[in-house]
C-alpha cells in the first residue's frame, strides 16, 4: 500500500490567519486529492491534482484556498485566511495507478483547529 | 448531483451476528470504494468494485456492487468486536474528464458488543 504523510498532524490557529498543509506521497504519483471532514461528518471532496495542475474542485474550494507541487514532491494545501467553519480534518489522498483501477490511498490527515 | 446514501447510519451489533449496510446511489457509475474510519484516524481501504456483479470478500466483510440498482451493500458474518469502526462508502465520479473525485456516503457507525 502506497505510504502518504501528512505535516503537521495538528494545527492550532487563528481566525484569519493563513495555514498551509502539506503532503508528501513516498513515491511519484500522478493524482492527488484533498478531502476535509468535519468532525462526526462525512468525507468531503475539496479537490483534484493531476499532473500538475488543478482538474477538479468541489464548491467548497474557494478562492481561499490554492493547491500546488512547489518542489514536484510535496503537495500543499493553502487556505488564505481562515474561518472558524475551516475547522476540520484534512486529508491528502494519492491514486497510484495511471488508469483509475485503483484505490485512492489516505493520508493520516492534519487535524485543523480555527478558534 | 451525485449523492450517496448510506443505511443504517449506527449499528450496534451483538458478536457473533450477521448484518448488512446499504449505500445507494444517485447517478450512473461503476465504481464504489468501501473505507474503514477508527476514532481519530484515517481512512483506511477495504474494497474497490469496478463492475456490475463484483464481489469482494475479506474475512468477516463481504461486498458487492449492483449497479443497476445502484446499490452496494457490506456484508458483516459473525461480528466481533474489532469490527468496531465507522464504515464509508464512497461512488467515484468517472465522467468525461473527471480525475476519479470520490463522493462519500455519511457513514455507518457499528459497535460490536460481546
Amino acid at each position: 500500500e502506497p505510504e502518504v504523510t501528512q505535516t503537521p498532524s495538528h494545527q492550532v490557529t487563528q481566525m484569519g490567519q493563513e495555514v498551509i498543509l502539506r503532503c508528501v506521497p513516498i513515491s511519484n504519483h500522478l493524482y492527488f486529492y484533498w478531502y476535509r471532514q468535519i468532525l462526526g461528518q462525512k468525507v468531503e471532496f475539496l479537490v483534484s491534482f493531476y499532473n500538475n495542475e488543478i482538474s477538479e474542485k468541489s464548491e467548497i474550494f474557494d478562492d481561499q484556498f490554492s493547491v500546488e507541487r512547489p518542489d514536484g514532491s510535496n503537495f500543499t494545501l493553502k487556505i488564505r485566511s481562515t474561518k472558524l467553519e475551516d475547522s476540520a480534518m484534512y486529508f491528502c489522498a494519492i491514486r497510484p495507478g495511471t488508469f483509475s483501477r485503483e484505490t485512492q490511498y489516505f493520508g493520516p490527515g492534519t487535524r485543523l483547529l480555527v478558534l | 448531483e451525485l449523492k450517496v446514501e448510506q443505511n443504517p447510519l449506527f449499528l450496534s451489533m451483538q458478536e457473533g451476528k450477521n448484518y448488512t449496510i446499504y449505500c445507494n446511489y444517485s447517478t450512473t457509475s461503476d465504481r464504489l470504494y468501501w473505507y474503514r474510519q477508527d476514532p481519530g484516524k484515517s481512512l483506511e481501504s477495504l474494497f474497490v468494485l469496478l463492475s456490475n456483479g463484483a464481489v469482494k470478500q475479506e474475512g468477516r466483510l463481504m461486498a458487492s456492487l449492483d449497479t443497476k440498482a445502484r446499490l452496494s451493500t457490506l456484508h458483516i458474518t459473525a461480528a466481533v468486536h474489532d469490527l468496531s469502526a465507522t464504515y464509508f462508502c464512497a461512488v467515484e465520479l468517472n465522467y468525461g474528464g473527471s480525475q476519479g473525485n470520490l463522493i462519500f456516503g455519511k457513514g455507518t457507525k457499528l459497535s460490536v458488543k460481546p
